[in-house]
């Protein structure tokens, strides 16, 4: 079965930093590029930015580039998320979700499966 | 950006009734369209991709059609399970989803 599995919740402060895993098993890591997704009950589901594991090209929406950084270790299967300095807007449920179909991140595609997600929460 | 806007925003349903949920986007999309739907404190979950084809182990009671800017899922005989929210997403040009349906019980 195919399946990511996300990290726990977190709580934070306003400028601290956080990194958060998306681990896929069931299908080969490198095949498919890895998604992460925001929600919040403004905005709804946002796009964030998206990698490749076999080589960690990353693709960023112009909304979220240089607010965060996607990375990958496909020795261990694991995408992650990571800020820098939090800011209570960040406030949010993340998703992280690959995309199909294999190999491609051409139009055209879509995400499947999603992770649990993980309650990130700033104050 | 392309947007994504989807119609009614909710609606009330009875157990067998027939549904339709519509997305439009702002520009011609081909049929780079998915459909997800989402239970209260779940993840989404793919029921469509490219505009009308199931994914795998989806009911067939679930549809979709369209191609371009006008799209539509429906829900045939809609069942107990089926209420939740159900979000349109185009994979055009970057990645962008609507505003979701809140399908609640009538």
């Amino acid at each position: 079965e195919v399946q990511l599995v996300q990290s726990g919740a977190e709580v934070k402060k306003a400028g601290e930093s956080l990194k958060i895993s998306c681990q896929s098993s069931g299908y080969s890591f490198p095949t498919h590029w890895i998604a992460w997704v925001r929600q919040t009950p403004g905005k709804g589901l946002e796009w964030m930015g998206i990698i490749n594991p076999y080589d960690s090209d990353t693709r960023y929406n112009p909304s979220f580039q240089g607010q965060v950084t996607i990375s990958a270790d496909k020795s261990i299967s694991t995408a992650y998320l990571q800020w820098n300095s939090l800011k209570a807007s960040d406030t949010a449920m993340y998703y992280c979700a690959r995309y199909g179909p294999q190999y491609s991140i051409s139009s055209g595609g879509w995400f499947d499966p999603w992770g649990q997600g993980t309650l990130v929460t700033v104050s | 950006d392309i947007q994504m806007t989807q119609s009614p925003s909710s609606l009330s349903a009875s157990v067998g009734d027939r549904v339709t949920i519509t997305c439009r986007a702002s520009q011609s999309i081909s049929n780079y369209l998915n459909w997800y739907q989402q239970k209260p404190g779940k993840a989404p979950q793919l029921l469509i991709y490219r505009a009308s084809t199931l994914h795998t182990g989806v009911p067939s009671r679930f549809s979709g059609s369209g191609f371009g800017a006008d799209f539509t899922l429906t829900i045939t005989t809609l069942q107990p399970e089926d209420f939740a929210v159900y979000f349109c997403q185009q994979s055009d040009t970057y990645l962008t989803f609507g505003g979701g349906t809140k399908v609640e019980i009538k």
